[in-house]
């Protein structure tokens, strides 16, 4: 079946505006995580969903930084006013529960602020 | 919270030769261990995993320890190929659906 997917594959903003990141997980998946990965780095934990319950927000570096889901579907993280250390890519995960089973990756969006 | 080290950063080896990637964590409670594969502009992609309860597990050329009591955990691949070439990411959890804690990553590079 289909993979967890997100859009878009590619953004470069300005300093300052806002951006918003989706993310599609696989059918059926009620956790779902988004990480961010600097360049030749390893990957940052920032946020993650498990069905109705309330977000682990603990991974978020700043308040500029915020996500939500809808239902056990898709997600939106937003940057605002976005910052040039911002640049990253940020990946979506989901697992079929949040205590078991794989994490699968999406292919990440690549963000980058001038 | 979670801290988890990865060594080495970067690793070269011949095709043929086997190739150990080594990870410690710092969090007693954390009981799962997955190792991810991420080839350049590439999702990760879960390569073996293993849980606390279990101190080694292998799949064909691929094998993961676990010493509990050390808090460490390493990767093992056998027979290298060049197609292993690639990053190599270790990471922790409390359970395996909570979030990822991951090493740095190790690049294995595999010369023919």
């Amino acid at each position: 079946g289909a993979g967890v997917s997100q859009s878009p594959s590619n953004k470069v903003t300005e300093k300052g505006k806002d951006v918003e990141l989706r993310c599609d997980p696989i059918s059926g998946h009620t956790a779902l995580y988004w990480y961010r990965q600097r360049l030749g780095q390893g990957l940052e934990f920032l946020i993650y969903f498990q069905g109705n319950s309330a977000p682990d927000k603990s991974g978020l570096p700043s308040d500029r930084f915020s996500a939500e889901r809808t239902g056990e579907s898709v997600s939106t993280l937003t940057i605002q006013r976005t910052q040039q250390e911002d640049s990253a890519v940020y990946l979506c995960a989901s697992s079929p529960h949040a205590g078991r089973g794989t994490q699968y990756f999406g292919p990440g969006t690549r963000l980058l602020v001038l | 919270g979670e801290n988890v080290e990865q060594h080495p950063s970067t690793l070269s080896v011949q095709e043929g030769d086997s190739a150990v990637i080594k990870c410690t964590y710092s969090d007693s409670a954390s009981n799962y261990f997955p190792w991810y594969k991420q080839e350049l502009g590439k999702r990760p992609q879960l390569i073996i995993d293993i849980r606390s309860n279990v101190g080694e597990k292998k799949d064909q050329r691929i094998a993961v320890t676990l010493n509990k009591t050390a808090k460490h955990f390493s990767l093992h691949i056998t027979e290298t190929q060049p197609e292993d070439s690639a990053v190599y990411f270790c990471a922790a959890s409390t359970n395996a659906g909570n979030m990822l804690t991951f090493g740095g990553g190790t690049r294995l590079m595999v010369k023919p």
